[in-house]
């Protein structure tokens, strides 16, 4: 849902390994999610989207996997690279009905060496 | 073929002054979306615009702020008499389609309000 004012959680990786980021919906009616990577100074960049006829989706090292039951969307990066640090978002949509996208709070992911 | 492109991309104000934000959409993209931020926080949806055409307003502050995308040239975030609490980055994006769909995004205006 919509993102509310409090600092963004950190998860911290190191370099090689796997990250998954998590993200919690808020609208159960919402049938389009996307997660956006967002670097310092820059406007928010697609990733993946994934609709909610399907629970998984791949793309180039990354996976998203949504689990319409308990509202949760999560992004797998595999073999983290210092390039993937970033803010990443989770966002949604009501694509049959609404037209506008509606972000998450966001999850910073850091890189360690 | 150009991204969405925004300017300027720093603004400064003093308060009670206008604020003018620009945003030329992607080539063919009729759709356009403006979104603020604060550190630290997501996006919060403020407008949605077709050419000439407001379709959905609900994030847009009340008062001081309109937003318009004319038939030719650019869309503009328009903020009268500017205060403090409107210093933010304010994205704006585009889509090919109404549905809200894969918006690419501009490289945000950083506003300042002193």
């Amino acid at each position: 849902g919509e993102s509310v004012g409090l600092h963004l959680p950190t998860l911290s990786v190191q370099e090689g390994d796997n990250s998954i980021i998590n993200c919690a919906y808020s609208n159960s009616a919402s049938d389009y999610f996307i997660w956006y990577k967002q670097e310092s100074g820059k406007g928010p960049q697609f990733i993946i989207d994934i609709r909610s006829n399907m629970d998984k989706r791949q793309g180039q090292r990354v996976t998203v996997l949504l689990n319409k039951t308990v509202k949760h969307l999560s992004l797998q990066i595999a073999a983290t690279q210092p390039g993937d640090s970033a803010v990443y978002f989770c966002a949604e949509n009501m694509y049959s009905s609404a037209s506008k996208i509606i972000f998450g709070s966001g999850t910073r992911l850091s890189i360690r060496p | 073929n150009a991204g969405v492109m925004q300017n300027p991309r720093h603004l400064v104000r003093r308060r009670g002054q206008e604020a003018r934000l620009r945003c030329s959409p992607m080539k063919g993209h009729s759709h356009v979306y403006w979104y603020r931020q604060l550190p630290e926080e997501g996006l919060k949806f403020m407008v949605y615009l077709q050419k000439e055409n407001i379709i959905d307003e609900s994030g847009m502050p009340k008062e001081r702020f309109s937003a318009e995308f004319p038939k030719e040239g650019p869309s503009i975030l328009r903020i009268q008499q500017v205060v403090r609490g409107d210093s933010a980055a304010y994205f704006c994006a585009s889509s090919p389609k109404p549905e809200g769909e894969k918006l690419f995004f501009g490289s945000g205006t950083q506003l300042s309000v002193l």
